[in-house]
Formats: C-alpha cells, sequence, structure tokens
C-alpha cells in the first residue's frame, strides 16, 4: 500500500441497504477524513478523527457514522441508504506538520 | 455563514497564463489551500498559504492577502494537462477546512 486506499471503487446500492465504504492509509498520520463531493458543491467533511480511538462529526453527518480502531483504518457505514447519498465520497489524511491534506482515489456510490 | 467563492469555469490557451482568483468569508483563518483535481480522480496538493504574499513552485504561484480575504493561484505556460479543476480551502478558527465548489480550467491548443 501506499498512501490512501479506498474500496469499492464504485458501488450501486438498493435504498434502505446498509453499506461500509472502506479507507486504509499507511502514512502514519493521526487525523483523517471522510468528504463527499457533489457536481456544483465544494468537498463537504462528513466525519473526522483528530487520532485513533476519537471521532467527530462535520458538516453532513447526518445517516454516516464511523470508527477508528487503530491509526491506520477509517471506515464510513451508511446505516440505511438513502439516494440523497448518492456522491463520490473521499477519505483524506493530513500530515501532522502542515495539516495538509492526502487523498484516495475515491468511491462513487449510487443508492436507487 | 462561512463561504468561499471561486469562478465556475475559465478558458485559456496553451503557452498562456491564467488567474484564478478565491474570495472568502470564514470564521477565523488559518491557512489557505490550493489544489488541482482532474475528471474522475482525487484533489492533489498544490500550494498553501498562510501569511501575506506570493508563494511561488515552479509554474504554479499562489498570492495571499489576509486582510481582504483574497487569493490567487496563477498557472504559467499552461500545458494541456493542466486542465482540471482547482479547488480553494480555507482552514478556519476550528482547524477544519471549508472548501470552494473548485474552478473548472478549460486549456485550448
Amino acid at each position: 500500500i501506499a498512501g490512501i486506499t479506498q474500496a469499492p471503487t464504485s458501488q450501486i446500492l438498493a435504498a434502505g441497504r446498509r453499506m461500509t465504504l472502506r479507507c486504509t492509509q499507511d502514512m502514519r498520520h493521526n487525523a483523517m477524513y471522510w468528504y463527499r463531493q457533489d457536481l456544483g458543491l465544494g468537498l463537504r467533511l462528513i466525519h473526522y478523527s483528530n487520532t485513533a480511538g476519537t471521532t467527530g462529526k462535520g458538516e453532513v453527518p447526518d445517516g454516516y457514522s464511523v470508527s477508528r480502531a487503530n491509526t491506520d483504518d477509517f471506515p464510513l457505514t451508511l446505516a440505511s441508504a438513502v439516494p440523497s447519498q448518492t456522491s463520490v465520497y473521499f477519505c483524506a489524511s493530513s500530515d501532522a506538520d502542515t495539516d495538509t491534506q492526502y487523498f484516495g482515489p475515491g468511491t462513487r456510490l449510487t443508492v436507487l | 455563514g462561512q463561504n468561499i467563492d471561486q469562478p465556475t469555469e475559465m478558458t485559456a490557451t496553451e503557452g498562456a497564463i491564467v488567474q484564478i482568483n478565491c474570495t472568502y468569508q470564514t470564521s477565523g483563518f488559518n491557512g489557505l489551500f490550493w489544489y488541482q483535481q482532474h475528471a474522475g480522480e482525487a484533489p492533489t496538493f498544490l500550494s498553501y498559504n498562510v501569511l501575506d504574499g506570493l508563494e511561488e513552485k515552479g509554474r504554479f504561484s499562489s498570492f495571499l492577502s489576509r486582510s481582504k480575504g483574497y487569493s490567487y493561484l496563477l498557472l504559467k505556460e499552461l500545458q494541456m494537462k493542466d486542465s482540471a479543476s482547482y479547488l480553494c480551502a480555507v482552514r478556519d478558527s476550528n482547524y477544519q477546512l471549508i472548501w470552494g465548489a473548485g474552478t473548472k480550467l478549460i486549456i485550448k491548443p
């Protein structure tokens, strides 16, 4: 692994189903983030984690949950997907010295 | 509320210079970032400004005026591969990044 990986790359999901998006980084960054990106809008923060064992809510947390059991992994769960959660989801982690965020390749999620 | 404004789209010619502006109103300021995002890909870091003035990095430069709530990204000697969206983001008083919607830059031969 080099950097940040996300899985799956894309997914089509029926409304009401549960879905977990996976994110793993090997840079030993303490802070990690989940964003959604929708056409015409800026990246919007869903949840974040400043260090393993802690999480916080971002701008649009409703319908999503996260966990941070260790430094490397930061999964995002949709408990019961709805069509408005159709989006591209990016995971990111940040360097402690400069706080620059580095992004994973994204997951394109479609909820029907 | 917090707001980041950028032009939606700009067009420029290969070999030319283009300036992409960003204005912001945020609760506090702890730095401004520019990212590049090619279609279908993840954003990648370009530059970071926390003090007023110009930061130069090769063909790309970024300027900041904190008193005016204003930044610009200057791209010189444009190449076709520079066709992408450019995202401006400000770190607020809570150290969260507030993102603009991005400027889509189209480069024509």
